[in-house]
């Protein structure tokens, strides 16, 4: 059974200050993903990661996946309000199955 | 526009009044799923359908009935609703493989009392 725990789980950070959420999974997956989510709102697709060593850079936020240590990370640089929601790690495997982390709720103080 | 759509987006039932959450794709894809999300356990898979006709239990399945008789649609069935139901839940889809994202819905807020 795939499980996938993320940390931490809730992050109040500085405008201005970098940090890195940490997502860990217990088995062989095929694919992560990265997704946003303000309250109340959907899932937004951030980052798709297909093999090891891949690295993903959008903005403020860069993705990468390690699949010998089992673990991927999401690095943010020089915060931003903006950037304040939740965030889930969520690891496919075979039949299109889907397993989320618990997600880190981000707060970016000014 | 390409997109997952769930109705209602907002519901407020009483304890073992059966509902239905609606769920049309309009992108042709193969494989459909229904996730509820509740504080500190992320998202939990209910069910999930690889096509027409073809569906099977995910994670949290107790209480829930889908179907799957159109590729476009994935309903979700609470036979009777009971407080431990309450939560948000989501419709995604995409097309099956390893290849290919994911399209969710907009989500529909379901109390029940």
């Amino acid at each position: 059974e795939l499980k996938v725990e993320q940390n931490p789980l809730f992050l109040s950070m500085q405008e201005g200050k970098n940090y890195t959420i940490y997502c860990n999974y217990s088995t062989t997956s095929d694919r992560l993903y990265w997704y946003r989510q303000d309250p109340g709102k959907s899932l937004e697709s951030l980052f798709v990661l297909l093999s090891n060593g891949a690295v993903k850079q959008e903005g403020r936020l860069m993705a990468s996946l390690d699949t010998k240590a089992r673990l991927s990370t999401l690095h943010i640089t020089a915060a931003v309000h903006d950037l304040s929601a939740t965030y889930f790690c969520a690891f496919q495997t075979s039949g299109s199955r889907l397993t989320f982390g618990e997600g880190t709720q981000l707060t970016v103080n000014p | 526009e390409a997109q997952v759509t769930q109705n209602p987006r907002y519901l407020i039932t009483v304890t073992g009044k059966k509902l239905t959450v609606t769920c049309s794709q309009n992108m042709n894809h193969e494989y459909m799923s229904w996730y509820r999300q509740d504080p500190g356990l992320g998202l939990r898979q209910i069910y999930y359908s690889m096509n027409v006709e073809v569906t099977d239990k995910g994670d949290v399945p107790e209480g829930y009935k889908v179907s799957r008789k159109e590729k476009r649609n994935f309903p979700l069935i609470l036979e009777s609703p009971s407080p431990n139901q309450t939560s948000l839940y989501f419709c995604a889809s995409s097309l099956t493989g390893m290849n290919y994202g994911y399209t969710f819905g907009s989500g529909t807020r379901l109390t029940v009392v």
